[in-house]
């Protein structure tokens, strides 16, 4: 079955330090990868997404994620995080021409100032 | 509007009632997306047109979740014999193309 796995439940970072967030998905063919956000109190929002091409995508706020297809693995990075970026991230994908996402439980950062 | 919206923000109701949760895509976005988010859970994928149809709605639980688009622009999700299960934030996405944006959802809670 396809699925999303998060390692981190909740992550507490004081500022400044870097950040990464492990994500690997269960899928045998082509994805189509994304990180989405949802800060306090908002809706979700995509960070960035990757369909083809450099492995290596950045995305809104400084934050990147690298797809490592032997690996199954779309790790997301942010070199100096910011008290601004305490809020859930979400892994997810589609394979093939789905549309529908499939989407990992989340990962909680709390960000110290 | 400039987003998707998604009304009520709140639905308290009792077990067995019927509910409808409404939602209003970004104009000309034909790909309309239910998802349900219970608490500590990722978004799961109920249901998803393509205009006025239903293209894929095997993430629907059961038969008591129905779901309408008509005129291909505002979706109703519909649920019947509400059961305490169900209680969980339904979230509606639109697309033009590769990415959906999401609404703020519907908090549903069934007492």
């Amino acid at each position: 079955a396809q699925s999303v796995s998060q390692h981190n439940h909740h992550v507490i970072l004081s500022e400044a330090a870097s950040l990464e967030l492990g994500c690997n998905y269960s899928y045998g063919g082509t994805v189509n990868l994304f990180w989405y956000v949802q800060y306090p109190g908002q809706h979700l929002q995509l960070l960035l997404k990757y369909f083809s091409g450099d492995p290596l995508v950045k995305g809104i706020k400084g934050f990147e994620a690298e797809f490592i297809k032997s690996k199954f693995s779309f790790n997301l990075r942010k070199p100096s995080v910011q008290w601004s970026d305490t809020a859930e991230y979400f892994c997810a994908f589609y394979g093939g021409s789905q549309g529908n996402l499939i989407f990992g439980k989340g990962t909680k950062l709390s960000v110290k100032p | 509007g400039a987003g998707v919206s998604q009304t009520p923000s709140n639905k308290v109701t009792e077990k067995g009632k019927y509910v409808e949760l409404r939602c209003d895509p970004i104009s000309g976005h034909t790909a309309l997306y239910w998802y349900r988010q219970s608490l500590g859970q990722g978004p799961e994928f109920l249901i998803y047109f393509q205009g006025t149809g239903a293209a894929d709605d095997s993430g629907l639980p059961n038969d008591r979740f129905f779901a309408v688009r008509p005129e291909g622009s505002v979706s109703t999700l519909k649920i019947q014999r509400t059961e305490r299960g169900d209680s969980a934030v339904y979230l509606c996405a639109s697309s033009g193309g590769d990415e959906q944006f999401f609404g703020p959802g519907t908090r549903l809670t069934v007492l």
